[in-house]
């Protein structure tokens, strides 16, 4: 199947400080990402959608200046916690649904762990 | 709104027994339905994709069928084995380009050697 990166896996970081995430489709292009987070037993909750070269659509919820998502190339995605707090401390997965024949299929990355202390 | 439901949330099985884990959605106009496979602390990984014309996909010892009109969607997993151990999340999508996925809680599979 096709595989779609994350990076870093782990980051702790201090209360104020922004940390950027990486999100990568290695063997396709990924037209669409999707980017949730997921808390401790609970199913995974989209934050944001984003289409290659616009601007990402955002759920009801999600503060678009304190999660910034940039989705430059077909095979890049980034999401920047802004002035990170504790409570934004979660499991952060990216998933990538691609063109020409890999519409369907969602792929998903391994996830990246924020620690804000 | 699209509901998807997953019960029981955790099941624990001996090993080599054959298992169903059931999912239901609330809103039958899918165009598709995808299981994944969520092992602790990592992402998920997909099993098997039905899209809304088909009834059943199979891989392996995976089978998955899909009952549009009832909505419900059934995993069968044939003579499970301790590495089946996971959680299970069953996920609809709805037509349309950026559609997105709307997932179930999940069922935490526990097979016992």
């Amino acid at each position: 199947g096709a595989v779609v990166s994350q990076h870093p896996s782990r980051v702790i970081c201090k209360s104020g400080t922004s940390v950027k995430i990486e999100c990568r489709s290695l063997d396709f292009q990924a037209t669409t990402m999707f980017w949730y987070r997921q808390f401790p037993k609970q199913s995974l909750m989209l934050m944001a959608t984003s289409n290659e070269g616009s601007k990402a659509t955002y759920e009801q919820g999600v503060e678009k200046d304190k999660f910034l998502i940039n989705h430059a190339s077909l095979t890049l995605s980034t999401l920047t916690v802004t002035s990170a707090h504790p409570e934004d401390s979660s499991f952060y997965i990216c998933s990538a649904r691609g063109a020409s024949g890999r519409t369907d299929t969602q792929y998903f990355g391994p996830g990246t762990r924020l620690t804000v202390l | 709104k699209q509901e998807v439901t997953q019960i029981p949330a955790a099941l624990s099985v001996p090993e080599g027994e054959n298992l169903v884990l059931n999912c239901s959605f609330t809103d039958s106009a899918i165009y598709n339905l995808q299981w994944f496979r969520q092992d602790p602390g990592k992402g998920l990984t997909s099993l098997l994709l039905i899209q809304s014309s088909q009834r059943e996909q199979t891989s392996g010892r995976l089978n998955a069928s899909l009952d549009k009109s009832s909505g419900r969607s059934t995993l069968y997993i044939a003579a499970s084995q301790p590495g089946d151990s996971a959680t299970y999340l069953c996920a609809v999508r709805r037509a349309g380009a950026n559609s997105k996925l709307t997932f179930g809680k999940g069922i935490t599979l526990s097979v016992r050697p």
